[in-house]
């Protein structure tokens, strides 16, 4: 089975410009969320999708958004690019039905803002 | 408002030792705690979890102690390994349905050949 796949995995943009993730959750998973891990602040929870409807938040500016498409693929995009969003951008597939849950992580979206 | 957090920073062991790596959390509504190591470069990997009903569980080479007492969770590695040189995180969950689990700062595992 194949796992989580993220892309772009690396990528660098200028402030004020905005930026698109990519996210296919392994067959079968239903919920995808994303986190932006860095430093400082460590993981911290952006959104969570499940079945195309947002479905948990995270305390982050509007400036990030997601969406969830029919095949279970999502993106997140983040607008007028700030220093401080360089960021590794983790995405998590799970089945989201309950239970434990257990996430299944890919390997990130590394963005730097000059 | 609540938080998961870690005790150390940074752990460095031999070859062979055990090693302890402790965490800290302050929801007591949390019923669910897991634990989850990063290699550099990778994303998170589920190493082991635990439900708040128990106190133990064991798995391969690990053993997740959970003290809903003072609210302290740990992951201890038999005969660590120079492949065990990960960030490893607790994360927890709270009651009420909700499936995000929130992460402590993660513990950096160094392990001397």
């Amino acid at each position: 089975k194949a796992g989580v796949t993220q892309t772009p995995r690396y990528l660098i943009k200028t402030r004020g410009q905005q930026v698109t993730l990519s996210c296919s959750p392994i067959s079968g998973h239903r919920s995808v969320s994303w986190y932006q891990q860095t430093p400082g602040q460590g993981l911290q929870f952006l959104f969570e999708y499940f079945s195309e409807t947002q479905r948990n938040k995270g305390n982050f500016p509007g400036r990030f958004s997601g969406r969830q498409f029919s095949n279970s693929r999502s993106e997140m995009n983040v607008s007028t690019l700030e220093l401080g969003d360089s960021a590794l951008y983790l995405c998590a597939s799970s089945s989201g039905q309950g239970g434990t849950g257990e996430l299944f992580f890919g390997e990130g979206s590394r963005l730097t803002v000059l | 408002g609540e938080s998961v957090g870690l005790h150390l920073p940074t752990l460095s062991v031999q070859e062979g030792d055990n090693s302890i790596i402790n965490c800290a959390y302050s929801n007591s509504a949390s019923d669910y705690f897991i634990w989850y190591k990063q290699e550099s470069g990778k994303g998170p990997q589920f190493i082991i979890d635990i439900r708040s009903n128990m106190d133990k569980r064991q798995g391969q080479r690990v053993t997740v102690l959970l003290n809903k007492t003072v609210k302290h969770l740990s992951l201890q590695i038999a005969a660590t390994q120079p492949g065990d040189s990960a960030v490893y995180f607790c994360a927890e969950k709270g009651s009420g349905g909700s499936y995000i689990p929130t992460f402590g700062r993660g513990t950096s595992l160094i392990v001397h050949p």
